[in-house]
């Protein structure tokens, strides 16, 4: 099964801040990759889908990049209705793994 | 707009069995594979099982197959999960997830609630 390293577990931050999350593939998965927001209590939503493509409805703050096995998902100035937790996951084949999460705090 | 809905959690001792449900609405549910998703509490997320859109094609984690069964009833657009053999460490939400174009989950029910415990 492919792993996925999301760095760091957890973050401080403040309203208009730029922050980056990484994520780390145990082996190649292309750009296989989707970052999901959740919220305490709630479903979790897709954000960016193929490492970079921003799903529909999501603002254009939210920035993915990478492939191969390195990947960041990037939040360009921090709004107060994004602290939540983040997590990755790939689907380059089943089992379709996750990240342990990023919680994302004030 | 797409709208999912599980049910059919609830509390269940060890080595009993759950049934699952997840009925979809505003897409063309026979066009998309389906998934099963989990969450222990306050842990990350686990992917549990996915189906082919016709149903032909089911898939399972290794932590689940052979006690767990995916299945769909496209005339209904419903989506099933069978749990047998359950173990404390089933305990979690279970959310579906539906499969969007192009490799990802792309919209998510508000999950149920299964516990397994003496």
């Amino acid at each position: 099964d492919i792993q996925m390293t999301q760095s760091p577990s957890s973050l401080s931050a403040s309203v208009g801040d730029r922050v980056a999350i990484t994520c780390r593939a145990s082996q190649t998965i292309s750009t296989f990759l989707n970052w999901y927001q959740q919220k305490p209590g709630k479903a979790p939503k897709l954000l960016i889908s193929a490492a970079s493509t921003l799903h529909s409805g999501v603002p254009s703050r939210f920035s993915g990049s990478g492939s191969g096995t390195d990947f960041t998902l990037t939040i360009s100035s921090l709004q107060a209705e994004d602290f939540a937790t983040y997590f990755c996951q790939h689907m380059y084949n089943r089992p379709y793994t996750f990240g342990q999460g990023t919680k994302l705090e004030i | 707009e797409v709208h999912l809905l599980e049910s059919g959690g609830g509390l269940v001792q060890p080595g009993g069995s759950l049934r699952l449900s997840c009925t979809g609405s505003g897409f063309t549910f026979s066009g998309y594979a389906m998934n099963w998703v989990r969450q222990a509490p306050g842990k990350g997320l686990e992917w549990v099982s996915g189906i082919s859109g016709s149903g032909g094609n089911t898939y399972y984690a290794d932590s689940v197959r052979g006690r767990f069964t995916i299945s769909r009833d496209n005339s209904r657009n419903t989506l099933f999960l069978q749990m047998n053999s359950l173990r404390a460490e089933d305990t979690a939400i279970y959310y579906c997830a539906k499969d969007g174009l192009g490799y990802n989950l792309d919209y998510w029910g508000q999950g149920t609630l299964v516990t397994v415990s003496s």
